[in-house]
């Protein structure tokens, strides 16, 4: 099956530095999500990306289908963005879902 | 302030009993998704609905888990008979999709999640 790959596993950050999140996927794919999940579980649906670049307030993300990879931008990072991203991948369809393992992010004060 | 409620949160039984975990979508949404999220495998898909009707359930184990929508406001996953292994958070969640397009940044809204565990 499809293998996402997803780097790096472990950030830190300072408040207000920006970072860039990367995903790697291994084959072609309709669909491309972003989510975060807050440390306390809560799951967030930041993007739906299959290709080009979305912007949402300090979040932003682009795709970039034929070079299969996708980026998330976190500008201005707040100890609110502390968590796990994942982004999500579908090679058919909403079906066959496969989700990256995920980047754990800490920013400090 | 429109939101998924998912019940029970939390949920613990023994090995081989029926675990029924509901979830109520945010009104007006056409689509409906279960997740399963454990440490050893992470977050994965294991149903989703388009209009009540089951569109793929190819990531849920055929032979002990079921998930219906009896109604708009309904959507339930049933564990029958349930096995450690299946313990973990299951989220659903919801949201509006029309003519198989996606519009806007978030696609899909999460309930808190089901936390279950078999003993």
């Amino acid at each position: 099956g499809i293998q996402v790959e997803q780097s790096p596993p472990d950030l830190i950050l300072q408040e207000g530095a920006n970072s860039t999140l990367r995903c790697n996927f291994s084959d072609s794919v309709n669909n491309l999500q972003w989510f975060h999940q807050n440390p306390w579980g809560q799951l967030i649906n930041l993007f739906y990306i299959p290709s080009g670049t979305k912007q949402n307030g300090r979040l932003s993300a682009t795709t970039v289908a034929t070079e299969r990879y996708s980026l998330l931008y976190i500008s201005s990072s707040q100890t609110t963005d502390s968590g796990v991203y994942f982004c999500a991948v579908d090679s058919g369809g909403y079906q066959k879902v496969t989700f990256g393992t995920g980047t754990k992010l800490q920013v400090i004060p | 302030d429109a939101r998924v409620t998912q019940t029970p949160r939390h949920k613990v039984t023994e090995m081989g009993q029926e675990v029924t975990m509901r979830c109520q979508p945010i009104l007006g949404h056409n689509t409906v998704f279960w997740y399963r999220q454990t440490m050893m495998q992470g977050l994965e898909l294991l149903a989703y609905f388009r209009n009540r009707a089951p569109l793929d359930d190819s990531g849920m184990p055929k032979d002990r888990f079921s998930a219906e929508m009896p109604d708009a406001t309904l959507a339930t996953l049933k564990i029958q008979p349930s096995e450690p292994r299946d313990s973990a958070v299951y989220f659903c969640a919801s949201g509006l999709i029309l003519d198989g397009l996606i519009t806007g940044t978030d696609t899909q809204y999460f309930g808190p999640g089901t936390r279950l565990t078999v003993l």
